[in-house]
């Protein structure tokens, strides 16, 4: 089966780091985006990892692991309108290269 | 401004009554998709279409309907079959199915039983 698991919720304080985790388990593997999402709005586009290593942009980045599975978000100096959701995806290695999305992992950060 | 646009906003259906979902995309983008959100839950695909005049079913297409006359346009019906159709559906485009360019979105419908 296809399986992206990510916590449910995390907490952190404003100006701290934090990093949300991402495994998956797809037949075949395409690359893997995150997304963030605000409360009632369309997801924006973060990130795209297709090789191993980090990927840097700003106060956000990502890191692969295609051999354990694995990714990371990273988000340093945290700001209040860091809370949102964040969403892991992965492009599956059949034919249609459709996304699979994780539950998402709800960010709250507080003063 | 290019961009994915959706409407309405929130939409409230009647039992037994179809309803249709816009979404019309000017960045000139071949794919598009449609999503379901459901609270806690992730985004699972109810459609999608690589190209104008045909789509394929998603992982949860039972009781949906699209149609791709134009490439700016993917409307989205949900039928009185759909049992359970209280979401959020969001609209996506890319620019070819194949491509590693990432999926933009449209700002959401929400969609209600009356």
């Amino acid at each position: 089966g296809q399986n992206i698991d990510q916590p449910t919720e995390m907490t952190a304080t404003e100006g701290a780091i934090v990093q949300i985790n991402c495994t998956y388990q797809t037949s075949g593997f395409n690359g893997l985006f995150w997304y963030q999402q605000h409360a009632g709005e369309a997801p924006t586009f973060l990130s795209y990892n297709v090789l191993d290593g980090l990927e840097e942009k700003g106060r956000f980045s990502s890191f692969l692991s295609r051999s354990k599975g694995y990714s990371y978000l990273l988000l340093k100096e945290l700001q209040m309108k860091d809370s949102a959701s964040y969403l892991c995806a992965v492009r599956g290695g059949d034919s249609s290269y459709k996304l699979i999305f994780g539950s998402g992992t709800r960010l709250l950060v507080r003063p | 401004d290019g961009g994915i646009t959706q409407s309405p906003k929130y939409l409230f259906r009647k039992e037994g009554q179809n309803v249709t979902l816009s979404c019309e995309q000017n960045l000139n983008h071949d794919a598009m998709y449609w999503y379901r959100q459901d609270p806690g839950q992730g985004l699972r695909l109810i459609y999608y279409s690589q190209i104008v005049n045909d789509f394929q079913k998603g992982d949860i297409a039972e009781g949906y309907s699209v149609s791709r006359e134009k490439k700016e346009s993917f409307p989205l019906t949900v039928t009185s079959a759909q049992k359970n159709p209280t979401a959020f559906y969001l609209c996506a485009s890319k620019t070819a199915d194949n491509s590693n360019q990432p999926q933009h979105f449209g700002d959401g419908t929400r969609l209600s039983i009356l």
